[in-house]
């Protein structure tokens, strides 16, 4: 079965922080990798995604960055904030999307 | 604003129930999946669907059908519960005639199996 493997678990930020969550990939089929955000009792939700054509994409404090060759992408939260305190979710495919296990962000006011 | 529904966020079930949960989505959307949700284990897909009356197989199908008989509503069905089937179920639409678009999920059902 195809995987992504998500680090860390869980990730505790001071206030005004980067975060940073990693992940890999083994498909080299994969060409799409979003990133989605859930808070506590709702659905998660689209972040942020990028295509394989570049390596780096920023959307306000949110930052992909991509590595082919690596197979590897993570996702950087500037300026962290208490807000951001929710589960990451990375994930990537191709016909399928498959999800990394998750990691729990708490950002420290 | 697209809109994923679930119908029943909270269920509570004995082991050997049949157990029906209804995902409903307003922006006609082609796509339609159910991903289970549990601690560690992040989603794993369970079936989709591109269209009307079709179903494909995801990672983890077994103990599970669907049903998709209108375009806007996709089933999941548990024909015999059993207690490792107690999870957060997320149901999630997409525009795109292939995965790889943005997925709106709904709020989730959490049913706990006796």
């Amino acid at each position: 079965q195809q995987q992504v493997k998500q680090s860390p678990q869980s990730l505790i930020v001071q206030k005004g922080g980067i975060s940073i969550i990693n992940c890999a990939y083994e498909n080299t089929a994969f060409d799409y990798f979003p990133w989605y955000q859930q808070f506590p009792g709702k659905g998660p939700a689209l972040l942020i995604a990028i295509r394989p054509d570049v390596s780096e994409k920023k959307e306000g404090r949110f930052t992909i960055s991509f590595n082919k060759s690596a197979k590897q992408f993570s996702l950087h939260i500037m300026d962290s904030q208490p807000g951001d305190s929710a589960t990451y979710f990375c994930a990537a495919g191709d016909d399928k999307i498959i999800f990394g296990k998750g990691t729990r962000l708490h950002i420290l006011p | 604003d697209v809109k994923v529904t679930q119908s029943s966020r909270y269920l509570v079930k004995r082991t050997g129930e049949k157990v029906f949960l209804e995902c409903v989505q307003d922006m006609d959307h082609e796509n339609m999946f159910w991903y289970r949700q549990d601690p560690g284990l992040g989603l794993r897909l369970i079936y989709f669907s591109y269209d009307v009356k079709m179903k494909e197989k995801g990672d983890i199908p077994e103990g599970y059908s669907v049903s998709r008989e209108k375009k806007e509503r996709f089933s999941l069905i548990l024909e015999s519960a059993s207690t490792n089937q107690t999870s957060m179920y997320l149901c999630a639409s997409s525009l795109l005639s292939r995965v790889t678009g943005e997925l709106f999920f709904g709020e989730g059902s959490r049913l706990t199996v006796l």
